[in-house]
């Protein structure tokens, strides 16, 4: 699975939106890229996942650049409950063999300031 | 929202005792995991099952072992527990087929004296 990299800390104030960004430049035709959130000391959450398509649901939107070495993870409007770890994660989906090794790696930790 | 239960919630214990750090989930998930994850640092898979009877070694070493006798229970345990093996423990499942959609538990934090 492609490597990800991403800055270890933004912070955003609080009614604006918080941009996160990821760069997986090694990454292949049939990679997913995901992105999950850990608040300080819980299990970490799905936010949202897309192949070239921006995406968007209720929590955040997916922009992934044409050539999808790049994605962009955007809270439109971030409140203090959305401080916490962001990581991005590249990963073939459907790729049962290698046991949904899904690897974290550091992330960004997002502070959102009053 | 998720249907998956780790307990105990924390758990202080002396070396040398056995521990088993129970998940459930209720989801009807086939694939289960075991994270670790030491505060500050990144998670690390230690143990993972695709169902029933079926358990594996995760990425990083770890002196645990889990079972998988029904589909909704996916035990760790510690034959002997030292220091060493204070950390969280967060357990998560999915469903079958690739889907990446992992749904975690509270996490149990281990602290062994």
């Amino acid at each position: 699975d492609a490597k990800t990299t991403q800055p270890p800390s933004m912070d955003c104030a609080e009614g604006r939106a918080a941009n996160l960004p990821c760069n997986h430049s090694t990454i292949s035709g049939n990679e997913y890229v995901y992105w999950y959130r850990q608040i300080h000391s819980q299990g970490p959450q799905y936010i949202i996942h897309g192949l070239k398509n921006n995406e968007t649901n209720e929590m955040a939107s997916l922009i992934i650049t044409e050539d999808r070495k790049s994605s962009t993870l955007i809270l439109p409007h971030a409140t203090l409950r959305d401080t916490a770890v962001y990581y991005c994660i590249v990963r073939v989906r459907g790729r049962e063999t290698s046991g949904s090794r899904l690897t974290f790696g550091e992330g960004t930790q997002l502070t959102v300031n009053p | 929202e998720a249907d998956i239960y780790q307990t105990p919630r924390y758990l202080v214990i002396g070396t040398g005792k056995k521990i088993t750090l129970e998940c459930s989930q209720t989801m009807g998930h086939d694939k289960m995991y075991w994270y670790q994850q030491d505060p500050g640092m990144e998670l690390h898979l230690i143990h993972y099952s695709y169902g029933v009877n079926s358990t594996e070694k995760g990425d990083l070493s770890s002196e645990s072992t889990v079972s998988r006798i029904r589909t909704e229970h996916f035990p760790l345990t510690l034959e002997s527990a030292r220091p060493s093996h204070t950390s969280q423990y967060l357990c998560a499942s999915s469903t079958r087929g690739g889907d990446e959609k992992l749904f975690f538990g509270s996490g149990t934090q281990l602290s062994v004296l």
